[in-house]
């Protein structure tokens, strides 16, 4: 049982939007704590997507989005790609646990 | 560029030890946060530990406590992990991550991982 939910899976049409919830608590993301979401590739390691909240590291394309209000935060991709078939993760910081906390995953599947 | 390489997996028996290393390449390593993150076969990813820039704090998830021991030598730029009395549970591939410190904290760059399998 992971801290944060998320839907364990996701699908959609090449060029559709899709949206990846997240859902914490008044001790993470409520806390106010920040939450970040990571890109993982079959065999791959997990890469960072989203950081603060909203914020895109250099090579992220823009077609991808995140947002945060209160204790839900959503990952949101536009103009959807065969590339973008991975598990996608949030993560943010859990002051009762004093430690870092993920979300159980979401597998996006590119009909 | 930033390099992180993970090396000690392998196989041990439950009860067993285990020492993980990671060694860090492209930036000042004494400068950052170091963290341990796991993930379980076909499971999701677990926060183990994490060590400040100067190895003068430790934390970790409640499960690993008082049997993993996470340190660093910035002489080395090597991050390592000391497992002790190994469990079937803390079968899983084993990243080390480069933390960044902003309203909690977050992981910018990660290794490409190094399996530890407890099983008899």
């Amino acid at each position: 049982q992971s801290v944060l939910t998320q839907p364990p899976s996701v699908s959609g049409a090449p060029g559709q939007r899709v949206t990846i919830s997240c859902t914490g608590s008044s001790s993470n993301m409520g806390a106010p704590y920040d939450v970040q979401w990571y890109q993982q590739l079959p065999g791959r390691a997990p890469k960072l997507l989203i950081y603060g909240n909203n914020n895109r590291p250099s090579g992220v394309p823009d077609r991808i989005s995140g947002s945060k209000s209160g204790t839900s935060a959503s990952l949101a991709i536009t103009g959807l790609q065969a590339e973008d078939e991975a598990d996608y993760y949030c993560q943010s910081y859990d002051r009762s646990l004093s430690g870092s906390v993920f979300g159980g995953g979401t597998k996006v599947t590119v009909l | 560029q930033v390099q992180l390489v993970e090396s000690g997996g392998g196989v041990v028996q439950p009860g067993g030890s285990l020492r993980l290393s990671c060694a860090a390449s492209g930036f000042t390593f004494r400068n950052w946060g170091m963290h341990w993150v796991r993930q379980a076969p076909g499971k999701g990813l677990e926060w183990v530990a994490v060590i400040w820039f100067d190895g003068n704090n430790k934390y970790y998830v409640d499960s690993v406590k008082g049997r993993f021991t996470i340190s660093r030598d910035n002489s080395k730029n090597t991050l390592h992990l000391q497992m002790n009395s190994l469990r079937a549970e803390d079968t899983a591939v084993y990243y080390c991550t480069r933390g960044i410190a902003a309203n909690g904290y977050y992981f910018d760059y990660w290794g490409q991982g190094t399996l530890v399998t407890v099983s008899s």
